[in-house]
């Protein structure tokens, strides 16, 4: 079974430009969450998709968006640009369709992204 | 979810057992124990979860305290390859939700 995958894995972006980040979870898994990580504020979650849906939403602004398709792939957009965005970017796939033994979370590699 | 407490780091040596605490004295009966690592660069990697009873799989044991309020995770015979950041984390289980909320968990280095 294939793995998580989130391209790119690098990014360089300027401030105040936009940028669209891609994750392909593993076939058959209905939730994706996405999560920033800096040196400084650790893993923080930033919003999980369901069917296409959001469900839970983390405490960042409106720049950071996301959605997800038919097919459970995701993309999470961040408009405007900070330095502060610099950041790994991960993404991971999970069943989450109820009942225990459906929970386990399994994370891509991560897009790091650099703001310049 | 309830908020955890794990020391930052930890140092073990190579071949002996790992035992990684975590404190969670604000757990809810519903709330289950999870735990994940993560190598450097590497997305995070699930360990182990339970809920009361000691749990064993391939990669570790998870030992729960009876009041729930603390937990321990044991690397049987930890190697060089186990060296990472080891999270502690409760949510309620249920399988409806794939959110996490990640402490700032234990760097665990071991050593040769």
């Amino acid at each position: 079974k294939a793995g998580v995958t989130q391209t790119p894995r690098y990014l360089i972006k300027t401030r105040g430009q936009q940028v669209t980040l891609s994750c392909s979870p593993i076939s058959g898994h209905r939730s994706v969450s996405w999560y920033q990580q800096t040196p400084g504020q650790g893993l923080q979650f930033l919003f999980e998709y369901f069917s296409e849906t959001q469900r839970n939403k983390g405490n960042f602004p409106g720049r950071f968006s996301g959605r997800q398709f038919s097919n459970s792939r995701s993309e999470m957009n961040v408009s405007t640009l900070e330095l502060g965005d610099s950041a790994l970017y991960l993404c991971a796939s999970s069943p989450a369709t109820g009942g225990l033994g459906n929970t386990e979370a399994f994370f891509g590699q991560g897009t790091r992204l650099t703001v310049v | 979810d309830a908020k955890t407490t794990q020391p930052p780091s930890m140092d073990c040596a190579e071949g002996r057992a790992a035992n990684l605490p975590c404190n969670h004295s604000t757990i809810s009966g519903n709330e289950y124990v999870y735990w994940y690592r993560q190598i450097h660069s590497q997305g995070p990697q699930y360990i182990i979860h339970g809920l009361k009873n000691n749990e064993t799989n391939e990669m570790a044991s998870l030992i729960i305290t009876e009041d729930r309020k603390s937990s321990t995770l044991i690397l049987p015979h930890a190697t060089l390859r186990d060296t990472a950041v080891y999270y502690c984390i409760v949510r309620v289980d249920g399988g409806n939700t794939g959110k996490l909320i990640f402490g700032q968990g234990t760097t665990l280095q071991v050593k040769p």
